[in-house]
């Protein structure tokens, strides 16, 4: 069964400042890559969809790239501000049109 | 501007009650998810449709829970009866799908169910 791992768990840095969150999945027999955003109370608002055919995808200030050799995705977040703080989930899908979500990584920017 | 729409919002009802929840996905989007997420488990897919079709429903308790799409504008969850362990979050989400493959998935807001 395929898992993913979102580490690290939680994440503070000041404002400005560049990061970077991780997720690895375990079968790299995936057909897309995606990160969703979560605020407190809130649904999920999709990110960014990186198919299995591609290396990395740019909206913004965000740049997620996926090695599927290797079973890991990256998110870059590029000056960061206090409205970045939010919980970011990956989901891979995998199998029958599922999607596999990662426990998420709580951001905080600190104005 | 399209968005899932799920509705009750917020739901609190007593152990034993019957409870629907309901989505009314991204008009031309073919496929419905209902997901549920608690602190402890995360998010867990529940059942999926593909036009309309259920393709998937066995992370759904089968003796309480039941999925439905009566048309393509909705999308039901009911849980009969109710339990407190059935509190969490309920989201659904819409997408479109060929094959085996899905694109963007997109999510409502979510149904918060408290059983008490």
């Amino acid at each position: 069964k395929q898992e993913v791992t979102q580490i690290p768990a939680a994440l503070s840095v000041p404002e400005g400042e560049n990061l970077v969150l991780n997720c690895s999945f375990t079968d790299s027999a995936i057909y897309n890559l995606q990160w969703f955003r979560q605020d407190p109370g809130k649904g999920l608002t999709s990110l960014l969809l990186i198919q299995s055919s591609q290396r990395e995808q740019t909206s913004g200030r965000l740049n997620a790239s996926l090695d599927k050799s290797s079973g890991r995705s990256t998110l870059y977040i590029a000056a960061s501000q206090p409205g970045d703080s939010a919980t970011y989930l990956c989901a891979v899908e995998a199998g029958a049109n599922n999607l596999f979500f990662g426990t998420g990584t709580r951001l905080t920017v600190i104005p | 501007d399209a968005r899932v729409t799920q509705t009750p919002r917020h739901k609190v009802t007593e152990m034993g009650q019957e409870v629907t929840m309901r989505c009314q996905p991204i008009l031309g989007h073919n496929t419905v998810f209902w997901y549920r997420q608690t602190m402890m488990q995360g998010l867990e897919l529940l059942a999926y449709f593909r036009n309309r079709a259920p393709l998937d429903d066995s992370g759904m308790p089968k003796d309480r829970f039941s999925a439905e799409m009566p048309d393509a504008t909705l999308a039901t969850l009911k849980i009969q009866p109710s339990e407190p362990r059935d509190s969490a979050v309920y989201f659904c989400a819409s997408g479109l799908g060929s094959g085996r493959m899905n694109t963007e998935a997109f999510f409502g807001q979510g149904t918060r169910l408290t059983v008490v």
